[in-house]
C-alpha cells in the first residue's frame, strides 16, 4: 500500500524551461512534505519542504505547491539547468510515537538537456 | 562539517553469509534511521534509534536483520544468512532530534548477494 506515489518515473526537459514533478499521497495525517534530490552513488539531499498548513513554499528556482484537498503536491524548477538532472524523491512526514518517520515515493528521474 | 558516512560503500556477499554495515551519523545528532532502497524504488524505513535506544524496528523485513547503536553514535546494521532478495542500497540518515523533520543521508552501502 503506497502512501506516497510519484507516477512519472522520468521527465525530460529542455534547459531554461520549467520542470514540474508531481506527487500524490493518501494519508491526510501527513503534516510535512519534503523533496529530496539524489545524484548517482550519493545519498539523497534535502531540497525543499512545505508544511501542510501552507499551499506554497519558494526557495530560489524551486517552488513546492500543495493542494490538500487533492492530496497532491508538485515541485517546480524554473529555469531548469543541466545540473538539476537527478532523481527527485517526494517524502511525507508521519509524526507518531514521538518521532518523525519519512515515507518516500519511488522517485522521478529528471533529465535536463541543452 | 562532516556529513553522514557509511562503510563499506559496496559489499558483495555470497548467499548465506553474514554482513555488517556501518553508519557514522553527524556528530550530536540524536536520531538515526536505516532505510533500504531497492532498484527503482524510494528508500523504505527499516528502523529508528533515539540515542542508543531502538524505538522502532517495524520495518525490518525479517529476524535476520539486526541493528544496534550501543553508545548513541555509530550504528551497525547486521544481516545474517543473506538472501538474494536482500540485495539493495542500505541508507543511513540522521537528524538533530525526534522533532526535526529534515534528515541527512549518507551515501549508502550497495549490497549485492550472489
Amino acid at each position: 500500500d503506497q502512501q506516497v506515489k510519484q507516477n512519472s518515473p522520468s521527465l525530460s526537459v529542455q534547459e531554461g524551461r520549467i520542470s514540474i514533478l508531481n506527487c500524490d499521497y493518501t494519508n491526510s495525517m501527513f503534516d510535512y512534505f519534503l523533496w529530496y534530490k539524489k545524484y548517482p552513488a550519493e545519498g539523497p539531499t534535502f531540497l525543499i519542504s512545505i508544511s501542510s498548513i501552507k499551499d506554497k513554499n519558494e526557495d530560489g528556482r524551486f517552488t513546492v505547491f500543495l493542494n490538500k484537498s487533492a492530496k497532491h503536491l508538485s515541485l517546480h524548477i524554473v529555469p531548469s539547468q543541466p545540473g538539476d538532472s537527478a532523481v527527485y524523491f517526494c517524502a511525507a512526514r508521519a509524526f507518531s510515537g514521538g518521532y518523525n518517520k519519512l515515507i518516500f515515493g519511488a522517485g522521478t528521474r529528471l533529465a535536463v538537456h541543452p | 562539517g562532516a556529513g553522514v558516512s557509511q562503510s563499506p560503500r559496496y559489499k558483495v556477499a555470497k548467499r548465506g553469509q553474514d554482513v555488517a554495515l556501518r553508519c557514522d551519523p553527524i556528530s550530536g545528532h540524536v536520531s538515526l534511521f536505516w532505510y533500504q532502497q531497492a532498484l527503482g524504488q524510494g528508500p523504505e524505513f527499516l528502523t529508528y534509534f533515539q540515542n542508543e535506544a531502538q524505538l522502532d524496528k517495524s520495518g525490518l523485513p525479517s529476524d535476520r536483520f539486526f541493528a544496534e547503536r550501543p553508545e548513541g553514535s555509530v550504528s551497525t546494521l547486521k544481516i545474517q544468512r543473506t538472501q538474494q532478495e536482500d540485495s539493495a542500497v542500505y541508507l543511513c540518515a540522521s537528524s538533530l532530534g525526534p522533532g526535526t523533520y529534515e534528515q541527512y543521508f549518507g551515501p549508502g552501502t550497495r549490497l549485492t548477494v550472489t
